[in-house]
């Protein structure tokens, strides 16, 4: 079956280092990938995505992340980490099945930032 | 334009207890999806409307659950007979069309059932 695993449930680090939020996912063919970030108070918010193509993919914010098919990776990286990065960061898949497509999300990965 | 709306922001209700959640999606959009959020769990699919075609109710935890959209637009999330294990977020998106375009979240109405 589909699956997301996102397998560290928080995550601190200090303001200015580098962060990176794994994503792993079991699929058989290629899927869709997202990664979306929830801060406080607020909605769900597309950061990037993946279809297709170039694995580097570059989002808003400064985020970036990198498809890695033979690890079934789609890890989140951002150079230097700031306070506003505070959040919650959700990977999530989608695949085409039936004329349809379906949807699954990780559980999260919450982030911390020191001053 | 304005984004996803949902009401209420926050729903308490008693066990046993009928409820409706509204959401108003982005004008133009034809696809719309609704999800709950459990505390400490990522986001869980319930149901999706794409344009006129018959909904995906495959996500519906139960048969206290439904949905439906009128006119293409507006859309309610009705659960019977609440539990208290349906206390969660649940939140509503809406995108452009049903493939992989951008989901737009609403806020959430938060619903606590005692």
């Amino acid at each position: 079956a589909q699956s997301v695993t996102q397998p560290d449930i928080h995550i601190t680090v200090s303001e200015g280092a580098s962060l990176e939020l794994r994503c792993n996912y079991s699929y058989g063919a290629t899927p869709y990938l997202f990664w979306y970030v929830q801060s406080p108070g607020q909605g769900l918010q597309l950061l990037l995505k993946y279809f297709s193509g170039d694995t580097l993919v570059q989002g808003i914010k400064g985020f970036e992340a990198e498809f890695k098919r033979s690890q079934s990776s789609f890890n989140l990286r951002k150079p230097s980490v700031h306070w506003s990065d505070a959040a919650e960061y959700f990977c999530a898949v989608a695949w085409s099945t039936s004329g349809t497509y379906k949807y699954i999300f990780g559980t999260g990965t919450r982030l911390k930032v020191l001053a | 334009g304005a984004g996803v709306s949902q009401s209420p922001s926050n729903k308490v209700t008693e066990k046993g207890k009928d409820v409706e959640l509204r959401c108003d999606p982005i004008s133009g959009h034809t696809a719309l999806y609704w999800y709950r959020q459990s505390l400490g769990q990522g986001l869980e699919f319930l149901i999706y409307f794409q344009g006129n075609s018959a909904p995906d109710k495959s996500g519906l935890p139960s048969d206290r659950f439904s949905a439906e959209r009128t006119g293409g637009s507006v859309s309610t999330l009705t659960i019977q007979r609440t539990q208290q294990e349906d206390s969660a977020v649940y939140l509503c998106a809406s995108s452009l069309s049903w493939n992989t375009d951008t989901q737009y979240f609403g806020p959430g109405t938060r619903l606590t059932v005692l």
